[in-house]
């Protein structure tokens, strides 16, 4: 069945530096589009990132721009997001997620990891 | 960007009940939108895609509808399961968004 394990939370101070990874299993991983989402504490979803299939096209919400780096080994089945500068704001729980169309981005997220709680903090 | 406005942000029904939540894009996303239901703790789920295609799996009472700017997502006779936190998305274009979130209470 399909999984998507994040890993690489923890707390971290401001304008450090921390990489979380997700490893999948259970689909073709280089054939999909990959996202990371996040949940603030007590707030809502927050799309962050994008991949597509083969790593040719990266998108960024406004809020990481600059800061985020989205990549992809599909050697390894495994998506990274590389944060920079990292802020309180950014202290959240961090989940991968999975296109639903292969070969696209723009459908809906079918399956979604568990999440990793990223906290910045002095 | 494309701001996303999902009312109500709570609502209190019964098991039983039959629901509505409303999604309203900024700008026209043609049928980009998708319904999720999230559980404390849980990763996110997919209820209803391209607007009004139920995901495999999801139970009936749940449906979609709308395009363009304004989009519904009806739960039919809700079930204890369902008093939790909905949230529309656009996929139209990046950057991608979601709506506020709508967490249904049990009255």
């Amino acid at each position: 069945q399909v999984q998507l394990v994040e890993s690489g939370g923890g707390v971290v101070q401001p304008g450090r530096s921390l990489r979380l990874s997700c490893a999948v299993s259970g689909f073709t991983f280089s054939s999909y589009g990959m996202h990371w989402v996040r949940q603030a504490p007590g707030k809502g979803l927050e799309w962050v990132a994008v991949i597509s299939y083969d790593g040719s096209n990266k998108y960024y919400a406004d809020s990481v721009k600059g800061r985020f780096t989205v990549s992809r080994d599909n050697s390894k089945n495994t998506l990274y997001l590389q944060m920079s500068s990292l802020r309180a704001e950014d202290t959240a729980v961090y989940y991968c997620a999975k296109e639903g169309t292969a070969y696209d981005l723009g459908g809906d997220f079918d399956y979604w990891g568990q999440g990793t709680l990223v906290t910045v903090s002095s | 960007d494309i701001r996303m406005t999902q009312s109500p942000s709570s609502l209190s029904a019964s098991v039983g009940d039959r629901v509505t939540i409303t999604c309203r894009a900024s700008r026209n996303i043609d049928n980009f939108l998708n319904w999720y239901r999230h559980k404390p703790g849980k990763a996110p789920e997919v209820l209803i895609y391209y607007a009004s295609n139920l995901q495999s799996g999801v139970p009936s009472r749940f449906s979609g509808s709308g395009s363009g700017t304004d989009f519904t997502l009806t739960i039919n006779s809700l079930q204890p399961e369902d008093f939790v936190t909905y949230y529309c998305q656009q996929t139209y274009n990046a950057p991608l968004s979601f709506g506020a979130g709508t967490n249904v209470e049990i009255k």
